[in-house]
């Protein structure tokens, strides 16, 4: 079945920890999306891609990083210069501008540091 | 500066009210809007709206889109507890800047 992979659902991470949040699709998506969700509030673009090899910024993409070395893949490494990285991560994926479809995510990765 | 804005923030209604919720934008290269309802993780997908005035419908759900006055709106009709949910609104551009950016989202409570 075609659709987009979170992993892992859950994650813990030490203060000062690198990590890395993997998102990998099946829909032959160009352009890729991360975004952070803290509770009780909206979706904030962290980073997104629009063809391989290409990314950009989005409004919150300090301390992150990202790659796009595959369509398939676009993972989101948290650095530790992330001053508060505890938060609901969610990927999405959507068609090129020529199909009008909607975009689909991922489940979703909750990181907690401790 | 915020590209698109939701309102209310939050609303709290009693089952069988009608709620109406807010979308506006400000992009440069309009391509689509979207409304997604989200109540655990994944947010899953309401509505696609391309063009002006055609209202979209499922059940008891419709959304509108105006591009001149750059906003939509998505009306619940006869709600019910199960609709409560986060209810968040996006917009995705043609061009250079072809992200996908969110509003802050309306958090919905419907009491039975």
């Amino acid at each position: 079945d075609g659709g987009i992979t979170q992993s892992p659902k859950y994650l813990f991470r030490k203060e000062g920890q690198n990590v890395t949040l993997s998102c990998e699709q099946n829909l032959n998506h160009d352009a890729m999306y991360w975004y952070r969700q803290d509770p009780g509030q909206g979706l904030r673009l962290i980073y997104y891609s629009q063809i391989v090899n290409d990314f950009q910024k989005g409004d919150i993409a300090e301390g992150y990083s990202v790659s796009r070395e595959k369509k398939e893949s676009f993972p989101l490494t948290v650095t530790s210069a992330q001053k508060n990285p505890t938060a609901f991560y969610l990927c999405a994926s959507s068609p090129p501008p020529f199909r009008d479809t909607e975009a689909f995510f991922g489940q979703g990765t909750r990181l907690t540091v401790v | 500066e915020d590209k698109v804005v939701q309102s209310p923030l939050s609303l709290v209604v009693h089952e069988g009210d009608t709620v109406t919720l807010n979308c506006s934008y400000e992009v440069t290269n309009f391509r689509s809007l979207l409304w997604y309802k989200q109540e655990k993780k994944a947010p899953t997908f309401l509505f696609m709206l391309t063009s002006s005035g055609i209202e979209k419908k499922s059940g008891r759900l419709s959304s509108i889109l105006d591009k001149k006055e750059l906003f939509s709106i998505l009306n619940i009709t006869a709600t019910q507890t199960g609709d409560s949910a986060i209810y968040l609104c996006a917009v995705i551009e043609y061009g250079d800047n072809n992200d996908m950016r969110f509003g802050a989202g309306t958090r919905l409570t419907v009491k039975p």
